[in-house]
Parts: C-alpha cells; sequence; structure tokens
C-alpha cells in the first residue's frame, strides 16, 4: 500500500511569485485535504478535494486554488506570495466511505516567503 | 464557532513514567468525533487514537488511552509506559458535524531517558 507523498519537500520562493505543490494520495482514497502549519500552531485547513471538485474550504482567500486528477492526485496553487505564506504545508489523503474521516498524511512541503 | 483548546504548549516526563495531555473543545453538535494526531520531528502527522462522542466507553490503543468527558467537553490523552519514540508534537483534532478536521495548537512532549 502507497503511502501519501508529496513534492518538493523544501523550497524558497520570494514575495510576489506563485508556487505549486503537489500531493499523491494513499492509494485507495478519493478524498485530498490540503492544511497549512505555520511555525509552532496546528494544522489550518485550506480545503478538500472530491471526484476533482472541492469539497469544503476553510478562511483563506482565492489565492490559494487547488485541482484533483483523475488518478485523486493533487495540486494546492498560491498565487501572490506574501511573506506570511511561510509555512509546512500538508497533504492528507481520505476515503468519504471512512465514517470516522480518519486522514493519513504526508511528510508536507516546506515553504520559505522571503 | 467550534474550537479545539490545548492549554499545555510543552511537557516533559521521564521515560517509563505516565503522562496526560488535555484538550478543551467547544461544539453545540450532539453527534462528532475526537482524535489524537502524532507529529514526530520531521515526519508525518499520525492517528494516535480516537474517540466517538456517542460512545460512554472511554477508547484505548495499547498504552496509548483517552479520558473523554462529555459534559465537561474534555478529551485528555494518557500516555503509559512512555518510550523515546513518543517524543512528538501531539495534537487533539475534532470532526464536528459536516466540517472539516478542526485541530487544536498542540503539545510538544518530550520524553527524557
Amino acid at each position: 500500500e502507497t503511502g501519501v507523498t508529496q513534492s518538493p519537500t523544501h523550497l524558497i520562493k520570494t514575495r510576489g511569485q506563485q508556487v505549486t505543490l503537489r500531493c499523491s494520495s494513499q492509494s485507495g482514497h478519493n478524498t485530498v485535504s490540503w492544511y497549512q502549519q505555520a511555525l509552532g500552531q496546528g494544522p489550518q485547513f485550506i480545503f478538500q478535494y472530491y471526484r476533482e471538485e472541492e469539497n469544503g474550504r476553510g478562511n483563506f482567500p482565492p489565492r490559494f486554488s487547488g485541482l484533483q486528477f483523475p488518478n485523486y492526485s493533487s495540486e494546492l496553487n498560491v498565487n501572490a506570495l506574501e511573506l506570511d505564506d511561510s509555512a509546512l504545508y500538508l497533504c492528507a489523503s481520505s476515503s468519504l466511505q471512512d465514517p470516522y474521516g480518519e486522514l493519513f498524511f504526508g511528510e508536507g512541503s516546506r515553504l520559505t516567503v522571503l | 464557532a467550534q474550537t479545539v483548546t490545548q492549554s499545555q504548549p510543552e511537557m516533559s516526563v521521564q521515560e517509563a513514567e505516565t503522562v496526560t495531555l488535555s484538550c478543551t473543545y467547544d461544539t453545540s453538535e450532539n453527534n462528532y468525533y475526537l482524535f489524537w494526531y502524532k507529529q514526530p520531528p520531521s515526519r508525518q502527522m499520525i492517528l494516535v487514537i480516537r474517540q466517538e462522542a456517542y460512545k460512554q466507553q472511554n477508547a484505548t490503543e495499547n498504552r496509548f488511552s483517552v479520558n473523554f468527558q462529555k459534559a465537561a467537553k474534555s478529551f485528555s490523552l494518557k500516555i503509559s509506559d512512555s518510550q523515546l519514540g513518543d517524543t512528538a508534537m501531539y495534537f487533539c483534532a475534532s470532526l464536528f458535524g459536516n466540517e472539516k478536521l478542526t485541530f487544536g495548537t498542540g503539545t510538544r512532549l518530550t520524553i527524557i531517558p
């Protein structure tokens, strides 16, 4: 069974640039969620995708956008980067058929915005 | 708003001792799920234990158990016979109604040899 993988693991961008983060979900999972974890904080929900459609969104501006592909992999795009976007971005896969909603996380992509 | 609060930013305990991490939450829902997740240094977050709100019996997974007090909206994690590998950030999290998983701010636990 393949776990959740994310790329890249680390990256540095400058303010105003755009970034794309990628995630491959665990096999058998049809739902992908993205979280932002600032230093010393708990993860904050960005959005979730199910069957290539957004299925819930947290309190993040529209410059945070995403995609889910037919193979259930996903991308997180952030435009017009700001210094406060520096964080660990976590991808988690799950199955909507799971009543507990257990999430399986990747190791994250650490973004630094200078 | 539905919230999850962890009031202990850091804790440390000697190896083999027992430690309890606290968590409180606020919700108007009757049916919900509560979780403890572990995030080791530079490693991925994994589920430690979960509790369904409608079940009165406290969940147990080997050395990990919870004390779920629904009326008090409290959900603490007890780690017995602590091991060095238990050193990690621990996040309490909740799934209320149709909302997505909400995390607390975490407790950094250090097990001292």
